[in-house]
């Protein structure tokens, strides 16, 4: 089955203890994304990569870290979270190359306390 | 990047009518747009596209129609449906950057 996982769908955590969230494809898309939502704001997106060891910043970077070793990989690192890194974050992959028909992973919800 | 509003944060439609939300965008160099439909608990699905130099596409019971002149994208659903309430997004690209408006909340009446 075609899909988007991420891991974890929750997690809990402290200010200051880094973390990983992963984000892996079965597609082998060329476009992957990681968005964060949060009431009243819509969808942001923190960082983009349209191919392998290529990323870009989206709106909202500052905090967080990508990488981009594989193609079917894509996860996102907060190296020191904040409670205003507490939000629900959504990857994303598509086909790429002007074609950004976005397929959504399920959602982790992170709290920061 | 600029930003994509939306001039209706909820819309109330009954089931069998049909269904328009709007979206303004900022970024008159954007060359994609994107509706998105999210249920709740759930990740955004894809509804439908449109590239710049169209002004008009049309799905399943959805078109989008993008007016460049004033900034302006419409996504409208035929027969709306109870399945279809949920909330929508545009979003609009340049060179692979998205950036998503804040939804409206569309609720179909029975």
């Amino acid at each position: 089955e075609a899909q988007v996982t991420q891991n974890p769908r929750y997690l809990i955590t402290v200010t200051g203890k880094k973390l990983t969230v992963t984000c892996s494809q079965n597609m082998n898309h060329e476009y992957m994304s990681w968005y964060r939502q949060d009431p009243g704001l819509g969808l942001r997106q923190i960082y983009y990569s349209m191919n392998v060891e290529v990323t870009d910043k989206g709106d909202v970077p500052e905090g967080y870290k990508v990488s981009r070793k594989e193609k079917r990989n894509f996860p996102l690192i907060l190296e020191s979270p904040s409670p205003n890194q507490t939000s629900l974050y959504f990857c994303a992959s598509s086909p790429g190359t002007g074609d950004y028909e976005q397929y959504f992973g399920p959602g982790t919800r992170l709290t920061v306390t | 990047g600029e930003s994509v509003g939306l001039h209706l944060p909820t819309l109330s439609v009954q089931e069998g009518d049909n269904s328009i939300i709007n979206c303004a965008y900022s970024n008159s160099a954007s060359d994609y747009f994107i509706w998105y439909k999210q249920e709740s608990g759930k990740g955004p699905q894809f509804i439908i596209d449109i590239r710049s130099n169209m002004d008009k596409r049309q799905g399943q019971r959805v078109t989008v129609l993008l007016n460049k002149t004033v900034k302006h994208l419409s996504l409208q659903i035929a027969a709306t449906q109870p399945g279809d309430s949920a909330v929508y997004f545009c979003a609009e690209s340049l060179a692979g950057q998205l950036t998503f408006g804040s939804g409206t909340q569309l609720t179909v009446l029975p």
